[in-house]
């Protein structure tokens, strides 16, 4: 089982509507949680991290985590054509220091 | 402008050579990392290093070797032992590893190609 696991896509929505990524993690010890965006060809960028359980709201993001379910996923409200990338989760956790990356959702929002 | 620089962006290299990425960051972050990505992949770990004289291996450091003497420079050489190198390898730091909610920012990547 990969520590971190995402459906690889791609994930086509329409413009305008909601595009609902998933990312399940292994390890229970998991301390925090961010999501990256990354266009092709380019170095992935942060869009949010989530640490609580709930949801957490940055503009068209939302991102909800459920640490006894073990998922982590991402919102993106009234979906742009300029969204269509691929989304990385990447989960932390204080033993070994490290960020672990999942594979990666591509996605394509169609005009 | 702060940031972290990655150089070169695009690098050839031949059968047996050692070559040298080149990252600087000015955000005087204390930890630093190299991730490696393949078309289509994630991100998996070379190494880290989160103090000036130290660094740890990551999930695939073979093949790879680090330096970490200054704060703002963490350097990554690919041996002639790394078989397969030809991949995007991402430069990235954080303020401090170890804590929830630390948050890293990459460099803009140099694609490294075995010709």
């Amino acid at each position: 089982q990969k520590e971190v696991e995402q459906n690889s896509g791609p994930l086509s929505v329409p413009e305008g509507a909601i595009a609902s990524l998933n990312c399940t993690y292994s390890d229970r010890g998991s301390q925090s949680f961010f999501w990256y965006r990354q266009y092709s060809g380019k170095s992935p960028e942060l869009i949010m991290f989530i640490y609580s359980n709930g949801d957490k709201e940055d503009g068209r993001f939302t991102a909800q985590l459920n640490k006894a379910s073990q998922y982590v996923s991402l919102l993106i409200r009234d979906s742009q054509p300029s969204d269509s990338a691929t989304y990385l989760c990447a989960v932390f956790k204080a033993a070994g220091n490290k960020l672990t990356f999942g594979g990666g959702t591509r996605v394509l929002v169609k005009p | 402008d702060g940031g972290i620089t990655q150089s070169p962006k695009y690098l050839f290299r031949k059968e047996g050579q050692n070559v040298t990425l080149s990252c600087e960051q000015n955000l005087n972050h204390d930890a630093m990392y190299w991730y490696r990505q393949d078309p289509g992949q994630g991100l998996r770990l070379i190494y880290y290093s989160q103090i000036v004289n130290d660094f740890q291996k990551g999930d695939i450091a073979e093949g790879y070797s680090v330096s970490r003497e200054k704060k703002e420079s963490f350097p990554l050489t690919v041996t002639s032992a790394q078989k397969n190198p030809t991949a995007f390898y991402l430069c990235a730091s954080s303020l401090s590893s170890g804590s929830a909610g630390n948050t890293i920012y990459f460099g803009e990547g140099s694609w490294l190609t075995v010709v």
